[in-house]
Parts: structure tokens; C-alpha cells; sequence
């Protein structure tokens, strides 16, 4: 079973404007992390968060989390062609199961 | 240095057939997991290594499914009478650390296993 619920399931936007996709989780967490996998690749890391911090910061990423709502958001600014991926939640890989989302499929159009 | 590398990256079964899939982590790193993904889903757990210890196997969804790390560095992941079920892309990470470590981890870049 999936923990981390991601929101919207799609998301189409043209290049430049900025992409905000959203999880939320069921149960208490030690940290959340963002993945991205482009298509028939696997996934590459993006950012954690520690449930202590509540916004952190990478490149063109901003990650907010809210462990009161159990919700955690990625914001991609500037968005470039390149993005289109699809982007995955995830939570506690030292629980032993670290749970991932379905997914945001993200496209940027040029 | 390499990052996670697997094998094969594509695999076809008749069902019924008995497949292995291969990890070679990072080297140096502590542990290894076992994700099962499928068309359009997000990865689920299957299993955890550190080392050679496999830790955690709740996920391996039957008895058919067997992983194994005997060196405590590559991985091989067993699955024996194949079912049409099994269709997946099977991706194995890697992490530096143990439990109290920052824990990013590494993904290979998967084998499509397909049950016909």
C-alpha cells in the first residue's frame, strides 16, 4: 500500500511558469523526500525535508512542510521542458518502507 | 564513480518460468532495497538489506519472491513460477548509511520483467 498521496495526478504547463504539486501522508514521519523519473528511467533524488523543518530550498525546488496537516508541497519555478517527469513523494526509508506516491505527471510545454 | 547498475534491464517469461534479477549497489553502500513498480504507479517496497542482513521482507508480495545479498553488496531478486501479475519494473536503491544516517537514496535504472 501507498502512503504518500500526490496532487493533481496531472499537470500541463508551459515553459516559464512555475509548477506546484502537493502530497499528503497518512502517518507520522521521520523525514519526506521528492523524487523525479523521467520516463522508463529510475528515479533520481530531489530534496528531504526533516519533519523539524517546515520549507527548504534547492536550485529552482521549494519543498513546504506541514506535519499538523500531514501535507507536504514541491514548487518548481521557472519551469523548462526538461521538467516534464513525473514527480513522487516519499517517506521513511528507515521505517523499511519508505512509501511513494502515485505520482504527478508533470509536462512543460516549449 | 557508478551509480547503481541492474540486470537485465529487460526480461521476458512464459509463465510458470523462474527469473533472477541482478543489483550492484554503490560500492561502499550499507543498504540496499528492493522497490516492485508498476504501469503508472508509484514504487512499492519490497524488501531492505543492510549489508548482508535482509532486515525487512514484509513487502515481497508472496512466497514466490526470494532476495538474497550474501556479501553484503550485490543483490539478486528471485522469483520463482512467474505469474502475468508480476509484469513490473523492478528497481533496486541504495544508501550510504544505516538507520541514523542521512538517507538519500540512489535508484538503478530498473528491469522490466514481462509474464506472458
Amino acid at each position: 500500500s501507498q502512503q504518500g498521496e500526490e496532487d493533481p495526478q496531472a499537470l500541463s504547463i508551459q515553459e516559464g511558469e512555475n509548477a506546484t504539486m502537493n502530497c499528503s501522508y497518512k502517518t507520522s514521519i521521520n523525514n519526506l523526500q521528492w523524487y523525479r523519473q523521467n520516463s522508463g528511467r529510475g528515479l533520481v533524488h530531489l530534496i528531504l525535508i526533516r519533519s523539524n523543518e517546515r520549507e527548504k530550498h534547492s536550485g529552482r525546488l521549494r519543498v513546504t512542510l506541514d506535519t499538523s496537516k500531514k501535507s507536504s508541497s514541491l514548487l518548481i519555478t521557472a519551469s523548462r521542458a526538461a521538467d516534464t517527469a513525473s514527480y513522487f513523494c516519499a517517506t521513511d526509508p528507515y521505517n523499511n518502507d519508505m512509501r511513494f506516491g502515485a505520482g504527478t505527471r508533470l509536462t512543460v510545454k516549449p | 564513480g557508478a551509480g547503481v547498475s541492474q540486470s537485465p534491464r529487460y526480461k521476458v517469461a512464459k509463465r510458470g518460468q523462474d527469473v533472477a534479477l541482478r543489483c550492484d549497489p554503490i560500492s561502499g553502500h550499507v543498504s540496499l532495497f528492493w522497490y516492485q513498480q508498476a504501469l503508472g504507479q508509484g514504487p512499492e517496497f519490497l524488501t531492505y538489506f543492510q549489508n548482508e542482513a535482509q532486515l525487512d521482507k514484509s513487502g515481497l508480495p508472496s512466497d514466490r519472491f526470494f532476495a538474497e545479498r550474501p556479501e553484503g553488496s550485490v543483490s539478486t531478486l528471485k522469483i520463482q513460477r512467474t505469474q502475468q501479475e508480476d509484469s513490473a519494473v523492478y528497481l533496486c536503491a541504495s544508501s550510504l548509511g544505516g538507520s541514523s544516517s542521512y538517507n538519500e537514496q540512489f535508484f538503478g535504472p530498473g528491469t522490466r520483467l514481462t509474464v506472458l
